[in-house]
């Protein structure tokens, strides 16, 4: 079956690096979004991603965050310069169409020491 | 006012009765309807996609909808322990942004 795939599983950085998340969506699917949960809290939207830009992004999603489909099959998110707030599960999406569900992968579990 | 609410919970079931989780949404705009289970340190997993007002049901499982009252339920018939988790409720509209907002979710706890 079909799935979404995210690497790494877990990454620990030091504050101020830049860190790459990695993600495979499913591949006919055209649409695909990060959400991030911080441990005990809920599941946050951050951006989405549609026809190679961006169709929408959170106030998290601020100058720090960006996103990319550098080809394509992989859809990436980076963080410039990462802060301890950011530490958290992040969780990349993909779906098929506008009234289709959205499938999740497992999650990279950022820690910013 | 938050955008879907749900009930935190914990909500503790006996084994092999009915479930009944319980969500409401502020956007009347929202067109498709999801409920998500969430193990600990796991990441969403579908289990239901409800479009239209009224039921649907798959397995266990049956989703109900109301858009009238933005309202929308899950009920868990013949609980078991593994459906002990978190269930998260989450809407989207139709439209170019089509995020899918979730709720905090509702703790599912079955006692044998």
């Amino acid at each position: 079956e079909p799935e979404v795939t995210q690497t790494p599983s877990h990454q620990v950085t030091q504050m101020g690096q830049e860190v790459i998340l990695r993600c495979v969506p499913i591949s006919n699917h055209l649409y695909f979004y990060w959400y991030r949960q911080i441990l005990g809290q809920k599941v946050e939207f951050l951006v989405s991603f549609y026809n190679n830009e961006i169709s929408e992004k959170s106030e998290i999603f601020d100058d720090q965050f960006s996103v990319e489909r550098p080809d394509g099959s992989n859809f990436t998110l980076k963080i410039r310069s990462t802060k301890l707030e950011d530490s958290a599960m992040y969780f990349c999406a993909s779906r098929k169409g506008l009234n289709s569900e959205a499938f999740f992968g497992k999650g990279t579990r950022l820690t910013v020491v | 006012q938050k955008e879907v609410e749900q009930n935190s919970g914990p909500l503790s079931v006996p084994e092999g009765a009915i479930a009944s989780l319980n969500c409401t949404y502020s956007d009347r705009g929202s067109q498709s309807f999801f409920w998500y289970r969430q193990y600990s340190g796991k990441s969403p997993e579908l289990i239901m996609s409800i479009y239209s007002n009224g039921d649907k049901e798959d397995g266990r499982f049956t989703a109900q909808l109301n858009k009238a009252s933005q309202y929308v339920s899950l009920l868990i018939r013949d609980s078991q322990p593994s459906d002990s988790a978190t269930y998260l409720c989450a809407v989207s509209r139709y439209s170019s942004a089509s995020k899918i907002i979730f709720g905090s979710g509702t703790r599912l706890s079955i006692r044998p």
